[in-house]
């Protein structure tokens, strides 16, 4: 079946634009989960959805960084005002149960952003 | 912030050879796992082992845990040009989140 897929898979961003990163998880997962990668290290985690609540948020580094998952389904992070430190890769996972699970989260291939 | 660290930073063997590589922790654990990320498939799930086993088999791949060292080994036996990836360890804080190393990155030459 279909798995997690991110788009788009690259952006550049002049620094000051505010960009949109979308997450389709796979189809009924539960979790949905926010993570950025630095160049060279593991990813850091941004924030957490169980369905469409936004349950932690305790990852975003700014208050520029803001993500969404209305429907519990789709979930985007937007970006506003970038700034050349936003460049990274951005992944998101889905996971079929609650966090408090011990299911393995699906990874989608990421967007990785380069704010110039 | 990353809790783990992954030794070696990287590693290059042969075809066929074994490829062993450590992750150390900070905090007390639930699980432990382990993911594999290259740029064809990127980040997927490997073994997850738990706070009460030693150790975990998965193919060619067998993890250790020690939570007395807080330290997890994994074990790639019969390495193949595929394998060629970075190997990162993850572990669960109290607040469910995973938390990650940089990473070993495991080249094979053919």
């Amino acid at each position: 079946g279909a798995g997690v897929s991110q788009s788009p898979r690259y952006k550049v961003a002049k620094r000051g634009q505010d960009v949109a990163l979308r997450c389709d998880p796979i189809s009924g997962h539960v979790s949905l989960f926010w993570y950025q990668q630095a160049l060279g290290q593991g990813p850091e985690f941004l924030t957490y959805f169980q369905n469409e609540a936004q349950l932690d948020k305790s990852g975003l580094p700014s208050d520029r960084f803001f993500a969404e998952r209305p429907e519990g389904s789709v979930s985007t992070l937007k970006i506003q005002r970038t700034q050349q430190e936003d460049s990274a890769v951005y992944l998101c996972a889905s996971s079929l149960g609650d966090r408090a699970s011990y299911n393995e989260q699906f990874f989608g291939p990421g967007t990785r952003l380069t704010v110039l | 912030s990353q809790q783990g660290e992954e030794d070696p930073q990287a590693l290059s063997i042969q075809e066929g050879e074994n490829a062993t590589m450590n992750c150390s922790y900070k905090t007390s654990i639930n699980n432990l796992q382990w993911y594999r990320q290259n740029s064809g498939r990127g980040l997927v799930h490997l073994i997850l082992i738990r706070s009460n086993e030693r150790e975990k088999h998965s193919g060619r791949l067998r993890v250790t845990l020690d939570t007395s060292k807080k330290s997890s080994s994994l074990l790639i036996t019969a390495s193949r040009a595929a394998d060629t990836a970075s190997y990162f360890c993850a572990t669960r804080d109290s607040n469910y989140q995973l938390i990650w190393g940089a990473g070993t990155k495991l080249i094979i030459k053919p």
